[in-house]
């Protein structure tokens, strides 16, 4: 297990409602990212963070915002829901050294938007 | 812009069989290409990785076969077992990305289904 806690790991929600996805790590790893996965278009980026409160946009952030007050709670905001996002949402870290490239994910949060 | 072109989406190969996935990049720059497993309601893990230095990588049952002049990469599983049946996703890195520049493009993934 690579120390990755998503939570919650389901959630059905409203059109309109905020909610928030939250990642905790063990690993003490400087880089944290925020991937959704929807069938035909794999793994997108979200946004990511490279220490605490360092947050900067990936490919689609529009409707969802980040914060990272502590090295090991990384949390996806999602302001007011809508149907477009529901997805399976993916947190990875990564450590800062030695640098291997390689992402170690979640088992990812499934989100509901009805 | 898609920079990493995986196909096929899905495979089906019978259990013993070779399954082959192939990945096109775009971006010359690029020199780490990883591949993930993901099952079934887990997150995708690192499987296999290759550096374009080299044109082949096997570990076990799992090969990447490199062609830089094509640009192109591929997956072979060998001997396929219904145990492998999982989503494929091939992914690229470019030079220089251990900082916050880091940029993982991913393809878009192939359901690999083995039968018994």
């Amino acid at each position: 297990d690579a120390g990755i806690t998503q939570s919650p790991r389901h959630k059905v929600t409203e059109t309109g409602t905020p909610v928030t996805l939250r990642c905790h790590q063990t690993e003490n790893h400087r880089y944290m990212y925020w991937y959704r996965q929807d069938p035909g278009h794999g793994l997108r980026l979200i946004h990511y963070s490279y220490g605490v409160k360092d947050t900067d946009k990936g490919e689609v952030s529009d409707g969802y915002s980040v914060s990272r007050s502590k090295t090991e709670d990384f949390l996806l905001t999602l302001e007011s829901a809508t149907s477009s996002q529901t997805s399976v949402y993916f947190c990875a870290i990564r450590p800062g050294t030695p640098y291997t490239g390689e992402l170690f994910f979640g088992e990812g949060s499934r989100l509901t938007v009805l | 812009q898609q920079q990493v072109k995986q196909s096929p989406q899905s495979l089906i190969v019978q259990k013993g069989g070779i399954s082959i996935i192939n990945c096109a990049y775009e971006n010359t720059a690029f020199d780490y290409f990883p591949w993930y497993q993901q099952f079934p309601g887990k997150g995708p893990a690192l499987l296999i990785a290759i550096r374009p230095d080299v044109s082949e990588k096997k570990e076990g049952r799992f090969t990447i076969s490199f062609n830089k002049s094509a640009k192109q990469f591929s997956l072979h599983i060998m001997d396929s077992q219904p145990g492998d049946s999982a989503t494929y996703f091939c992914a690229a890195i470019p030079p220089n990305s251990g900082g916050s520049n880091y940029k993982l493009t991913f393809g878009k993934g192939t359901l690999l289904t083995v039968n018994p």
